[in-house]
């Protein structure tokens, strides 16, 4: 069982927007900005999307973006394009004994 | 350009050992903590430790604790994840990932490719 839980899967038509959610604890999601989310294509390495809640990379949409509101995050995602769908991932740092800890994978399907 | 280059795919047996290569390329190799990942088939992300390339010191997952060993060598940008007493369920790819300076954690970026360990008997 992952220590950050997101929902198995979400989905969406073409131009609507979507959010992903991923629930943590005060020990990680709620007491640190250092969230980011990952996009993973099949028989892909995972890229950085969004990092430290709401920061955007250079070359990344600005479809994609994040927020935080007590222990849980959110990716979201306007105006969906076909080539979004993939696995999404969010990571947080924890102060338990595990330095960071990952949610279970989102899949996101563009219908 | 910062790039991070995995060693190939490993078939190992169980009870073996397996030694995977992440060489980095583009910056300063003693300035960033690396990380390691690993991605069990049609699984999600798994973090299993951290080391610093300047001293070497490294931290690992409390599950894999007494199985794991993370090493670096600063003379060809390389850190190496050793995982010993293979099992089945450790089947997966293999990622190494970069934090940003001044970080033992923060945002992976960039990734290595991954390396596809298979344990089969």
């Amino acid at each position: 069982q992952s220590a950050l839980t997101q929902p198995a899967s979400v989905s969406g038509s073409p131009g609507q927007s979507i959010t992903i959610s991923c629930t943590g604890t005060s020990s990680d999601v709620g007491g640190y900005n250092y969230v980011s989310w990952y996009q993973q294509h099949p028989g892909k390495a995972p890229k950085l999307m969004i990092y430290e809640v709401n920061n955007r990379p250079s070359g990344v949409s600005n479809r994609f973006s994040g927020s935080k509101s007590g222990n849980t995050a959110s990716l979201t995602i306007s105006g969906l394009q076909a080539e979004d769908e993939a696995d999404y991932y969010c990571s947080s740092y924890t102060s338990s004994s595990t330095l960071g800890v990952f949610g279970g994978g989102t899949k996101l399907t563009v219908l | 350009q910062v790039q991070l280059v995995q060693s190939g795919a490993e078939v190992k047996k169980p009870g073996a050992s397996v030694k995977v290569s992440c060489k980095a390329f583009g910056y300063t190799f003693t300035s960033y903590y690396m990380h390691w990942v690993r991605q069990a088939p049609g699984q999600g992300l798994e973090w299993m430790g951290i080391i610093n390339p300047s001293d070497g010191s490294a931290s690992y997952a409390q599950k894999l604790q007494g199985r794991v060993t993370m090493t670096k060598d600063t003379s060809t940008s390389t850190v190496y994840m050793e995982l010993s007493s293979l099992r089945s369920e450790d089947t997966a790819v293999y990622y190494c990932a970069r934090v940003p300076a001044g970080y033992t954690f923060n945002w992976f970026d960039p990734w290595g490719q991954g390396t596809l360990v298979t344990v089969s008997s």
